[in-house]
């Protein structure tokens, strides 16, 4: 069975400031990995994912993810926090390919000018 | 390209009563997800698809909920009678085997 740990259901930071949002997984197979954005009243956006080949994976709208097997993590981070990046964050994974995707109870970040 | 629709976007029933939300997927997505979204919560699959067929229906409560997917496109998800924990956002996504594209969810609201 696959799960995941969002630490932190709120994270603040200040425009310019790095970003961390935290999340561990747990998978009895190697694990792909995902985090989505959402925007208020709308869909989860994929932002990036992991399937088992390079370890730093970088996505859209300048985020990215290491993949770290020793600590079962695979936090997102971005340089400098920007006020569009407002909106919940979710970490997921899947034990089988992009099917089926068990998802954390979410990060939201709030960015502050 | 249009993306996963969903309609309606907001619902508000009394409890007891049917409700039905319909989603159009992405052109040529073969697979289609419902999902439910609680509040402050992540989506949890409810209802896979692959073209026509139910292929992981494992944690849909079938005693309220169907869901169908007529002719491998559109679908809809009923709930009969609402319950007041019912109320949540349904999220519907679609993929081609690859990555899952959502919709913007319709948020039922039940009194």
């Amino acid at each position: 069975a696959q799960s995941v740990t969002q630490l932190g259901s709120h994270v603040s930071v200040s425009e310019g400031a790095l970003v961390l949002l935290r999340c561990n997984y747990s998978s009895s197979v190697p694990p792909y990995l995902f985090w989505y954005v959402q925007y208020p009243n709308q869909g989860l956006q994929l932002l990036l994912k992991y399937t088992s080949a390079a370890t730093l994976v970088k996505g859209i709208n300048g985020f990215e993810a290491e993949f770290k097997k020793s600590e079962t993590s695979f936090h997102l981070t971005k340089p400098s926090a920007h006020m569009s990046d407002a909106a919940e964050y979710f970490c997921a994974v899947s034990g089988t390919g992009f099917q089926k995707l068990v998802f954390g109870t979410g990060t939201r970040l709030l960015v502050s000018p | 390209e249009a993306g996963v629709v969903q309609s309606p976007r907001y619902k508000i029933i009394e409890k007891k009563q049917p409700v039905a939300f319909w989603c159009n997927p992405i052109s040529g997505h073969n697979t289609l997800y419902w999902y439910l979204q609680n509040l402050g919560q992540g989506p949890e699959l409810l209802i896979r698809y692959e073209n026509e067929e139910a292929v992981d229906d494992s944690q849909l409560p079938k005693d309220r909920f169907s869901a169908e997917r007529l002719k491998g496109v559109d679908s809809t998800l009923k709930i009969q009678p609402a319950e007041l924990g019912d109320s949540a956002v349904y999220l519907c996504a679609s993929s081609d085997s690859g990555e899952q594209f959502f919709g913007p969810g319709t948020r039922l609201t039940v009194l």
